[in-house]
């Protein structure tokens, strides 16, 4: 069964000051996909990135940054600089490509990054 | 183009009444989903849908009824609502299947009392 964990419930940081968020998760398949989507305090769902288990190679966006590591099953997401806006919740989620995973997309219980001016 | 959009945005319900939250999405896409997410928590899905005339259940289907009659449409039934039913719910769409990226609506936030 895919699960998705986010130990961190809550992270308080003062801005510009870097933050990263954990993301572990567990799959039987060999092929999957990992997300990460913020949700403001608007309440909107917004996409940040998808990656497959095939591309191990890091990414940078702006001041967003992933690092995946199948060898730990992490999928963790830096932000740095971080600014006020930055502030939301932050949710790992994992997708298996295999039929039986009923199309799902399992989300990780979500981060909430608290930046203070 | 407006991605994906659902009505009502907020709603209260009293126990034992029924209502249809509405999704249209304008992207073409095949998949469209519906999730729920109680306070704190990540998203739980409900049903989903692959095609027009087809759906399916996901982790959380009971008490809830879905159709797709077309590919844009995909309402959400809430049959004898109960208070375990308060939540946030979430409509979305992708191309592909759940690999591919979804992209949410605004949601609707739902109270039952």
């Amino acid at each position: 069964a895919q699960k998705v964990t986010q130990a961190q419930t809550e992270i308080s940081v003062v801005e510009k000051e870097d933050v990263t968020l954990d993301c572990v998760y567990e799959t039987r398949d060999t092929t999957y996909y990992l997300f990460w989507y913020k949700q403001p305090p608007s309440g909107e769902l917004v996409f940040l990135i998808r990656r497959n288990s095939f591309d191990e190679q890091n990414e940078i966006s702006g001041r967003y940054s992933w690092n995946f590591q199948k060898s730990t099953s992490s999928f963790n997401f830096t932000i740095t600089a971080s600014q006020v806006v930055d502030s939301a919740v932050y949710f790992c989620a994992l997708s298996e490509e295999s039929k039986a995973a009923g199309n799902k997309l399992t989300f990780g219980g979500g981060t909430r990054v608290l930046v203070k001016p | 183009n407006a991605g994906v959009t659902q009505t009502p945005k907020f709603r209260i319900l009293k126990i034992g009444q029924s209502m249809t939250l509405q999704c249209t999405q304008d992207m073409n896409h095949n998949y469209m989903y519906w999730y729920r997410q109680d306070p704190g928590m990540g998203l739980k899905l409900i049903y989903y849908s692959v095609g027009a005339g087809i759906t399916d259940k996901g982790e959380v289907p009971n008490g809830y009824n879905v159709s797709r009659s077309t590919t844009e449409d995909f309402p959400l039934r809430l049959e004898l609502a109960a208070p375990s039913q308060t939540s946030v719910y979430f409509c979305a769409s992708s191309y592909g299947g759940g690999v591919d990226t979804q992209y949410f609506g605004p949601g609707t936030r739902l109270t039952v009392l």
